[in-house]
């Protein structure tokens, strides 16, 4: 199957700072990708929709301002965190589709101090 | 709206047993649907989708489901299960929504297998 790169993997940041992650797909283009958000022990919620070349889409309730998504190439999609707080710790994943099927980023862990 | 629901939080079971992980999903149109499956600490790894075609769908790691139009019902079935398949499962159904195809997902099925 394709595959989707996240880094990081882990972070650790303190409080008021931001903090950026990437999603690339590795061995196919994608002019669109996803982020989610997933809290212990519950499923995936979509936050926005990145688009290549144009703004992304964020589903109703997610704050844009906080989460800068940008998506400059046909590989590369990044979701900036700005000034982080605890309450932003949580794990990130992002996916990326090639034909009916999304692939997965192996996710990041975001702890916020 | 489309939803998914998977019946049980928590499936436990012992090794070399047979599970069965329980999914119904919610459309009035056709549907694209997927099983998932998430180690921890880890993104998602897709077990196998249903598109069209054979109703009975064969995946990874010896999983197999089952499209049942009339029961709106996807479950996942594997024979004999590993220690190694201990992990979060998850189903979801795609939905065309804003101009794209997204993913609605279910609560997740956790399944812990037992020596």
């Amino acid at each position: 199957g394709a595959v989707v790169s996240q880094h990081p993997s882990w972070v650790i940041c303190k409080s008021g700072t931001s903090v950026k992650i990437e999603c690339r797909s590795l061995d196919f283009q994608a002019t669109t990708m996803f982020w989610y958000r997933q809290f212990p022990k519950q499923s995936l919620m979509l936050m926005a929709t990145s688009n290549e070349g144009s703004k992304a889409t964020y589903e109703q309730g997610v704050e844009k301002d906080k989460f800068l998504i940008n998506h400059a190439s046909l590989t590369l999609s990044t979701l900036t965190v700005t000034s982080a707080h605890p309450e932003d710790s949580s794990f990130y994943i992002c996916s990326a589709p090639t034909g009916n099927i999304q692939y997965f980023g192996a996710g990041t862990r975001l702890s916020v101090l | 709206a489309q939803s998914v629901t998977q019946l049980d939080s928590q499936v436990p079971v012992f090794e070399e047993a047979p599970v069965e992980l329980r999914c119904n999903y919610s459309s009035s149109v056709s549907v694209y649907l997927f099983w998932y499956v998430q180690y921890p600490n880890q993104g998602l790894q897709l077990l196998l989708k249903y598109l069209s075609g054979s109703t009975l769908v064969k995946g990874i790691n010896g999983f197999e489901a089952e499209f049942n139009k009339s029961q709106t019902s996807f479950h996942l079935r594997k024979p004999s299960v590993h220690i190694s398949d201990t992990a979060e499962y998850f189903c979801a159904v795609s939905v065309f929504s804003g101009g794209y195809n997204k993913l609605i997902f279910g609560a997740g099925t956790r399944l812990a297998v037992h020596p």
